[in-house]
């Protein structure tokens, strides 16, 4: 079974504080992606990054960081000193070979930054 | 400018009042979706689309019609609307191939009294 699970449904720090949201997810295809997505109190998805499979390379991209190890199926993402425009729920998604590009998401998790 | 669109952005109907939302790209993507978002449980596909005339279900796809006549239009029909499809609904579309990132729409929020 294809699935993501994001058990952290709300946090809450302070501006300045790193914080990690955690993503765990299963599937049985060697070949699958993995996505993180922003939602602002906007609403509209917002992509933040790919990583396929194969390529278990952390990446940064300013302030965000991600975490990828296959051998504990986790996907994390870090967000270095927070900031209040990081309020937003970010989602976790899965998609694998076999799956005709369908994503997966995780129930997201709530990220409030307060000042 | 590259974008999905959804339209419209904000519906409240009434029971068994059939409706469409129309979803449309301008970016060329043989793969279109549809998803739902429902609190505490993320985004579940509706239907998908991976070509002009090539429809399937996705997870939740019960209450639900699309089509796709059009390469750019994935419309989504409500044939008769309940409560319980009450949701924040998505449309999103990407190149075929698997490892592209799907660019979904501003989303359309469906209340049904």
């Amino acid at each position: 079974a294809q699935k993501v699970t994001q058990a952290q449904t709300e946090i809450s720090v302070v501006e300045k504080e790193d914080v990690t949201l955690d993503c765990v997810y299963e599937t049985r295809d060697t070949t699958y992606y993995l996505f993180w997505y922003k939602q602002p109190p906007s609403g509209e998805l917002v992509f933040l990054i790919r990583r396929n499979s194969f390529d278990e390379q952390n990446e940064i991209s300013g302030r965000y960081s991600w975490n990828f190890q296959k051998s504990t199926s986790s996907f994390n993402f870090t967000i270095t000193a927070s900031q209040v425009v990081d309020s937003a729920v970010y989602f976790c998604a899965l998609r694998y070979s076999g799956g005709y590009n369908k994503l997966i998401f995780g129930a997201g998790t709530r990220l409030a930054v307060h000042p | 400018e590259a974008q999905v669109t959804q339209n419209p952005r904000y519906l409240i109907t009434v029971t068994g009042k059939k409706l469409t939302v129309t979803c449309s790209q301008n970016m060329n993507h043989e793969y279109m979706s549809w998803y739902r978002q429902d609190p505490g449980l993320g985004l579940r596909q509706i239907y998908y689309s991976m070509n002009v005339e090539v429809t399937d279900k996705g997870d939740v796809p019960e209450g639900y019609k699309v089509s796709r006549k059009e390469k750019r239009n994935f419309p989504l029909i409500l044939e008769s609307p309940s409560p319980n499809q009450t949701s924040l609904y998505f449309c999103a579309s990407s190149l075929a191939a698997s490892y592209n990132e799907q660019f979904f729409g501003p989303g359309t929020r469906l209340t049904v009294l």
